[in-house]
């Protein structure tokens, strides 16, 4: 069975900061997607960033990017230039490429950006 | 346009209760999922709608919990009797087609608490 594991049920590091959140997870297949979903405080679930298995080069959005090690089943989130809107739980999750559905999350990481 | 929302946003039940959550999905998402969060732990599929039929149920924890999307539009997931495990935040997502790579956008989540 897949599974995603998130080792840092919290972190903290001031503005401006760049801060690097750590996910690892297993699966036997060799095509899937990877995510982080962020959840702000009293708010939705969005998504930051979305990640191919087959692609070798790591997905960026802006002022956020992974470093995706798929030797490793490593898949971490990098946060530079960190804002106080930054301020929320963060979920690594993974789908197998053929799922129809199913997203298995990990147990998330509570990241506060202080001012 | 509208995200998708979810009733109540926070419910408080005795043991044995009935509860009842509706989640309306973006309009014209086919797709509708069901996920849970257990205090502290990972999010946890539930099942997934295709218009109004389920197309994977296989992480209903038991026949307590009953989801339905009748005519394809908002979906009710009724717990009945409730249990106390069963408190956690109940997250709704929709998609328009199916398919891991096709975007899931999360409600906002409905707190659930049996006492």
């Amino acid at each position: 069975a897949q599974t995603v594991t998130q080792s840092q049920p919290e972190m903290s590091v001031q503005e401006a900061e760049t801060v690097t959140l750590s996910c690892t997870y297993d699966t036997s297949e060799s095509n899937y997607y990877l995510f982080w979903y962020k959840q702000p405080p009293s708010r939705q679930m969005i998504l930051v960033i979305r990640q191919e298995a087959y692609k070798q080069q790591n997905a960026t959005e802006n002022r956020f990017s992974v470093n995706f090690q798929k030797a490793a089943k490593s898949f971490s989130l990098k946060i530079s230039d960190s804002q106080l809107g930054d301020t929320a739980m963060y979920f690594c999750a993974y789908a197998k490429y053929s799922s129809a559905s199913k997203i298995i999350f990990g147990s998330g990481t509570r990241l506060s950006i202080r001012p | 346009e509208a995200g998708v929302t979810q009733f109540p946003s926070h419910s408080v039940i005795e043991k044995g209760q009935t509860v009842t959550l509706r989640c309306d999905p973006i309009s014209g998402h086919d797709n509708l999922y069901w996920y849970r969060r257990v205090m502290g732990k990972e999010i946890k599929f539930l099942l997934h709608f295709v218009k109004e039929s389920k197309q994977d149920e296989s992480g209903m924890p038991n026949n307590r919990f009953l989801a339905e999307r009748t005519g394809g539009t908002y979906s009710t997931l009724k717990v009945q009797p409730a249990e106390l495990e069963d408190s956690g935040v109940y997250f709704c997502a929709s998609s328009q087609e199916t398919g891991a790579n096709n975007e899931q956008f999360f409600g906002p989540g409905t707190r659930l608490t049996v006492l």
